[in-house]
Formats: C-alpha cells, structure tokens, sequence
C-alpha cells in the first residue's frame, strides 16, 4: 500500500511569488492535513480537509489556502510569499469514520525555501 | 484547547542504556495520546498510542509508552537506546473539537556510541 505522497520535494522561489504544494492521500483517506514545520517551531496545524470541504485552519494567515479534490488529493497554495514562510510543509491522511482512532500518517514533506 | 508539553529540549543517552522522553497533557474529556518520530529531512512516523485500556502501551522498533492519568504524563520509554533511534520525537494529543493532532516542540534524542 502506498503512503502518503507529496510534491514537490523541494522547491525554490522568491519573496512575493506563489508556491503550490500537492500531496495524495493513502488510498481509502479521506481527511488530509497541512502542517508547517518551520526551523525551531515545532509542527503548526495548518488546514484540514474532509470529503472535499475546509473543516478548520490553523493560525495562518489568508495567503495560505488550498482545496480538496474529489480524488481526496489536496493542494496547498501560499500567495505572497515571505521569507519566513521557509519551512517542511508536511501532509498527512486519516481514515475517516466511527472506528477511525485518529492516528494520522504523513507524507516526507515538501521543503520550501523563500529568498 | 488540548495540549502537550515536551519539557526537555534534548535528551542525551548511552547506546545500551535506557531512554526516556517526557510528555504532559492537558486535555478534556479522554485524551488520545500519540508519539511520532523524524528522522532528519523526513515525515514524521507514527510509533504508539493510547487511546484506551492498559496504561503501558507496546508500539513500533521496540518503544512503548506509560500513560499515567493522575500525572497527566504520556512518558516514551525504550530498554536498551540504540544510535539509530537518534532522531527527533514529538508527542500528540488529539484534539476532538477541532479533530487534529495537538503536536509538542519535539525533542531531540542523542544516542551516544
């Protein structure tokens, strides 16, 4: 069974650009995650989609965005990005449902550098 | 708002010796209570949880973990460190009202040759 996958893995741009992430959920996930991981702040909730919907966003601010596909995939868009928007953005998945127990799994992370 | 609290910042060990990485809760209600590993330029790996039953729980590469209610400690425990699981370890609480994982700053384990 494959993990979670995201891409890219790494990726370079400028202060102001955008930046797109993406990852794939294992297979029969249906939530997936977004955290920012960035040098010596530990692991920042960013967004959680369900079933294609926004469920909730962390403390970041409307530059930060995203979506859920109907394939459960998910993107995550920064706009007008900052030199410390550099960080690992790491995606994760959890089986939905009554029995789900709420471990998640996460992919290897796409590093982001601004400069 | 469920949290966790890592209080060291680094725990150094000899290889062969015993580890232990400490974790606090604050929770309402149950707490499910989770320890990840990451190893360095990588995703984190799930290794144990608590969710419900016997306080010490067995999980991945030989760790286990004690969950203590009065003390509101989740502590990750290994018998014999080895220089492979010099890595960084973050405890997590799940957080039911907004149905994520509450993460610790993580600490860093030194195993030592």
């Amino acid at each position: 069974e494959a993990g979670v996958t995201q891409s890219p893995t790494h990726l370079i741009k400028t202060r102001g650009q955008q930046a797109t992430l993406r990852c794939s959920p294992i297979s029969g996930h249906t939530s997936v995650y977004w955290y920012q991981q960035a040098l010596g702040l530990g692991l920042q909730f960013l967004l959680w989609y369900d079933e294609g919907e926004e469920r909730n966003r962390g403390n970041f601010p409307p530059r930060f965005s995203g979506r859920q596909f109907p394939n459960y995939s998910s993107e995550l868009n920064v706009n007008a990005l900052e030199l410390e928007d550099s960080a690992l953005y790491l995606c994760a998945s959890r089986k939905a449902g009554v029995r789900a127990t709420g471990e998640l799994f996460f992919g290897e992370g796409s590093r982001l550098t601004v400069l | 708002a469920q949290s966790v609290a890592q209080p060291e910042d680094q725990v150094n060990v000899a290889e062969g010796n015993p580890l232990t990485v400490k974790c606090t809760y604050s929770v309402s209600g149950n707490p499910y209570l989770f320890w990840y590993v990451q190893y360095p330029n990588r995703g984190l790996q799930f290794l144990l949880k608590y969710i419900t039953g016997d306080n010490l729980v067995k999980g991945s590469y030989g760790f286990e973990a004690e969950f203590n209610k009065s003390q509101t400690s989740f502590h990750l425990k290994k018998p014999s460190a080895l220089v492979s699981d010099s890595a960084l370890y973050f405890c997590a609480v799940r957080d039911i009202g907004n149905n994520r994982l509450a993460f610790g700053k993580g600490n860093q384990v030194v195993v030592i040759p």
